[in-house]
């Protein structure tokens, strides 16, 4: 499996663009986390989903954040407009659920490098 | 404010030196979970506690989850420059949702040569 893919990988734009990150999660995990990691705040969940249906948002900072997930093999973070303080590296990470588990294994992507001027 | 509380933030030492790194809370969780992270990367699980009082060994990685499920350590025994990373503690609350983690800030390792 080629696991969590993420794209782009770096994205610089400017304070006001539409930003649209994207993945696609390892295939037959129910689970897609959406995080965002800061020196400042460390790694925070902005949003997860159960089987494409959105199950805690309560991460997401703001109206300027939202995500979708349409099918079960791709998913959208998109922030509008983007703000210098969005400046971050975010991560899709998926998992599968284990019957009984308290909390599975969390495959994380490599991440996107956003960079807003 | 973060839930856990790792320490210290930095740690640096020579290869064959022996290092421990502390995550503690005050809450309780019902399961306890360490991830490394290499630069340019996600994180990347390395085990998952869930018993208060467990210890679990990964080669030369000693991980122990408190009695009271509170606070958890990891122990490295004569580390090598490949476990250089950041080490990440992640919690998982007895009344939060399935899946959903908090996580520590982090412990930053530099293993020299």
């Amino acid at each position: 499996d080629a696991g969590v893919i993420q794209s782009p990988r770096h994205e610089v734009t400017e304070m006001g663009q539409e930003v649209t990150l994207r993945c696609k999660p390892i295939s037959g995990h129910d689970y897609l986390f959406w995080y965002r990691q800061t020196m400042m705040r460390g790694l925070e969940l902005l949003i997860y989903f159960n089987n494409n249906v959105p199950i805690d948002d309560s991460g997401m900072p703001e109206d300027r954040f939202s995500a979708k997930m349409p099918n079960a093999s791709f998913s959208t973070l998109k922030i509008q407009p983007s703000e210098p303080r969005d400046s971050a590296v975010y991560f899709c990470a998926s998992s599968p659920r284990l019957w009984g588990a308290r909390a599975d294994t969390q495959y994380f992507g490599p991440g996107t490098r956003l960079t807003v001027l | 404010t973060q839930l856990l509380e790792q320490s210290p933030q930095f740690l640096s030492i020579q290869e064959g030196e022996n290092l421990t790194v502390y995550c503690n809370s005050s809450s309780v969780f019902s399961s306890l979970q360490w991830y490394r992270q290499e630069p340019g990367e996600g994180p990347v699980l390395l085990v998952t506690v869930v018993t208060g009082g467990e210890v679990k060994k990964l080669k030369r990685l000693t991980f122990q989850f408190g009695d009271a499920r509170k606070d958890s350590s990891l122990h490295i025994t004569a580390a090598q420059p490949g476990d250089t990373g950041l080490y990440l503690c992640a919690g998982a609350t007895p009344s939060g949702s399935w899946g959903k983690l908090q996580f520590g800030a982090g412990t930053q390792v530099v293993v020299t040569p």
